[in-house]
């Protein structure tokens, strides 16, 4: 089946610094991924659809310079927290689909817990 | 817009007893996807069964079945023989039959199964 990596699965950081999250899909080509986010007890909000070598296309609400996305590669995929602050804490997800007959699902990786202080 | 409700918040359920979960969706689209996922308490998200709105069979995986209903915008989850690995929270998920798109992803419901 299709596998998503994310790294690293939870990082503690101290308030005003960048934190850089890794989305990779290792068995197939992600022509497109995507960003969550997700509070306690609550569902996925979705960040930003990325595409490999475009922007990254954000939703309503969500600073495009406080969440850096790259999409370099059709593996690879970084979400970057700039000067994260606590209220930043939270549960960060990427899910990715492509070619190769995964265009038409989205399979998730694990997830990084982020943790601002 | 294409909107997803989950009108169970929370279930229990004893173990090896069937239950079922509530979805209904909005949407002007003829042909889309729907899915279920499950989130267990590791928070990875795993897909449980996936439907294409164009086929009138509904989707099975050996424990997991749904119903589909188009014309109602209903798609529920039928969870047969609970086992005590089947907690978790579960999402209702839409995605329009357009390459690359996003989902859009109900409340969810937690279910938890009971020894």
């Amino acid at each position: 089946g299709a596998v998503v990596s994310q790294h690293p699965s939870w990082v503690i950081c101290k308030s005003g610094t960048s934190v850089k999250i890794e989305c990779r899909s290792l068995d197939f080509q992600a022509t497109t991924m995507f960003w969550y986010r997700q509070f306690p007890k609550q569902s996925l909000m979705l960040m930003a659809t990325s595409n490999e070598g475009s922007k990254a296309t954000y939703e309503q609400g969500v600073e495009k310079d406080k969440f850096l996305i790259n999409h370099a590669s059709l593996t690879l995929s970084t979400l970057t927290v700039t000067s994260a602050h606590p209220e930043d804490s939270s549960f960060y997800i990427c899910s990715a689909s492509g070619a190769g007959g995964h265009q038409e699902t989205q399979y998730f990786g694990p997830g990084t817990r982020l943790l601002v202080l | 817009a294409q909107t997803v409700t989950q009108s169970q918040p929370e279930m229990s359920v004893q173990e090896a007893e069937t239950v079922t979960l509530s979805c209904t969706y909005d949407t002007s689209e003829n042909n889309y996807y729907l899915f279920w996922y499950k989130q267990p308490p590791s928070r990875q998200m795993i897909l449980v069964i996936r439907q294409e709105a164009y086929k009138q069979q509904n989707a099975t995986e050996n424990r997991f079945s749904v119903n589909f209903q188009k014309a109602a915008k209903s798609f529920s989850l039928k969870i047969s023989d609970s086992q005590l690995g089947d907690t978790a929270m579960y999402f209702c998920a839409f995605m329009k039959m357009n390459r690359d798109d996003k989902i859009i992803f109900g409340k969810g419901t937690r279910l938890h199964i009971l020894p």
